[in-house]
């Protein structure tokens, strides 16, 4: 298993363009959490799947933000008509539901977003 | 999920041992403490966690006080390497919701 793919890595974009990032989990895992993280904070929670259902929505998605996980594997995340402050990198992270161990969670590298 | 508080910065000699607090008064009997850590540019990595026992793995140990309203991680010989944010987090064993990383404490391992 090679951990937590995300992808692209880095997107530039111009504002108003739609932008999607894609995540693939690890297999057995069926939590996925996608994250935003601007310079010098920490990672602020976006929204939770576990499977393909969308459990828990951050205040922080707005309209221009869906999210899916189609048969509950890899996951989309989509932007549509970006803006300067979408620019932060998305962080991808999954998990396996069962006691303790459901909160160690592995991250990807993230995707970075650029929007000139 | 327990609110923690953790120091914002702590700065460690190299080849010492670190140690991060953390406070979690709050904490519910149910409650778990887990610990992440985020170099730069990387995503979260995963360290440790803890009910009530201390733990000890590869990478760190976790003391948790008696009434476990803090904690302790360890990093018995830091590097420079371990140089990152520490993130202290608690929460119920197996809920997945409102998964939230705190401002963390930023180590920084001195030659």
């Amino acid at each position: 298993d090679t951990g937590v793919s995300q992808d692209p890595r880095h997107k530039i974009t111009k504002r108003g363009q739609n932008v999607t990032f894609r995540c693939d989990p690890i297999s057995e895992h069926n939590r996925l959490y996608w994250y935003r993280q601007t310079l010098g904070q920490g990672p602020e929670f976006l929204t939770y799947f576990q499977n393909e259902a969308q459990l828990e929505k951050s205040r922080l998605l707005s309209d221009r933000f869906s999210a899916e996980r189609p048969k509950g594997s890899f996951s989309t995340l989509e932007i549509q008509r970006t803006e300067q402050g979408d620019s932060a990198m998305y962080l991808c992270a999954s998990g396996i539901s069962g006691q303790a161990g459901a909160n160690v969670l592995t991250f990807g590298a993230g995707s970075r977003l650029t929007v000139l | 999920d327990a609110k923690t508080t953790q120091p914002p910065s702590m700065d460690c000699a190299e080849g010492r041992a670190a140690n991060l607090p953390c406070n979690h008064s709050t904490i519910s009997g149910n409650e778990y403490v887990y610990w992440y850590r985020q170099i730069h540019s990387q995503g979260p990595q995963y360290i440790i966690h803890g009910l009530k026992n201390n733990e000890t793995n590869e990478m760190a140990s976790l003391i948790i006080t008696e009434d476990r309203k803090s904690s302790t991680l360890i990093l018995p010989h830091a590097t420079l390497r371990d140089t990152a944010v520490y993130y202290c987090i608690v929460r119920v064993a197996n809920y997945g919701q409102n998964f939230v990383f705190g401002p963390g404490t930023r180590l920084s391992v001195l030659p």
